[in-house]
């Protein structure tokens, strides 16, 4: 069973890019078994998708944050990683990791992190 | 850009029955799943493919869909199952969207 942690500043500036990480045990991050990715929370709300990569390399990114999001894979450290840049404080949120079972599941999450907290001030 | 409504709140009493809706336009030709999430706690995936449970999922969770509409169904509804419940919906075209969530109330 997959086991995901997240990590990284809890506190980023306006204007500037929050970068996370997702430390993956359990597996290996380059088996075809799974696929990897970001959900968020703003305080109070409801989920909102972030995106998704495959052990292919393909991700598919939430139109709404395309131009701002990266997400890219860590092979040698087992981690993919999360870039937002741009940041403001609507952007202040619980970012989670998460991932799913390739081929059976249909983009739905089975495995996620605890949550990281990230707020946006100066 | 693709939406899916859910009821902000939904209320039952303890052993009876809950529905928890799910709408979007055509969203029987999407993939739907549905997550519970508990106050301070990641979200935990209850149903996959609008009707598989995962492995560890008691058997009173259900769900299916229709048309332009999904249904998580809790039956013999417990005190532990009070939580916010989201549904998601994903298609061929790489989009993926949540729900508002439900907030299910056991009085």
């Amino acid at each position: 069973q997959v086991q995901l942690q997240e990590s990284g500043p809890g506190l980023v500036k306006p204007s500037e890019t929050l970068s996370l990480t997702c430390t993956v045990s359990g597996d290996s991050i380059r088996s075809s078994a799974y696929y990897w990715g970001w959900v968020r929370q703003s305080p109070g709300m409801g989920l909102e998708w972030i995106g998704t990569t495959y052990y292919t390399g393909t991700t598919y990114n939430n139109p709404s944050l395309k131009s701002r999001v990266t997400i890219s894979v860590d092979t040698s450290q087992n981690q993919f990683s999360l870039r937002l840049g741009s940041v403001t404080a609507a952007d202040t949120a619980m970012y989670y990791c998460a991932s799913g079972l390739a081929g059976s599941r249909q983009q739905a999450f089975d495995y996620w992190g605890q949550g990281t907290l990230v707020t946006v001030s100066s | 850009s693709y939406e899916v409504t859910q009821p902000s709140s939904v209320s039952v009493s303890p052993g009876q029955t809950a529905s928890i809706t799910c709408s979007g336009d055509k969203l029987g030709d999407k993939y739907v799943c549905w997550y519970q999430q508990k106050p301070g706690q990641s979200p935990v995936l209850v149903i996959y493919q609008g009707s598989k449970r995962p492995s560890g999922i008691p058997e009173r969770f259900s769900g299916s869909d229709s048309g332009n509409t999904a249904t998580l169904t809790i039956s013999g509804t417990q005190a532990v199952d009070e939580a916010d419940y989201y549904c998601q919906a994903w298609d061929s075209s790489a989009a993926l969207v949540f729900g508002g969530g439900t907030k299910l109330t056991v009085l």
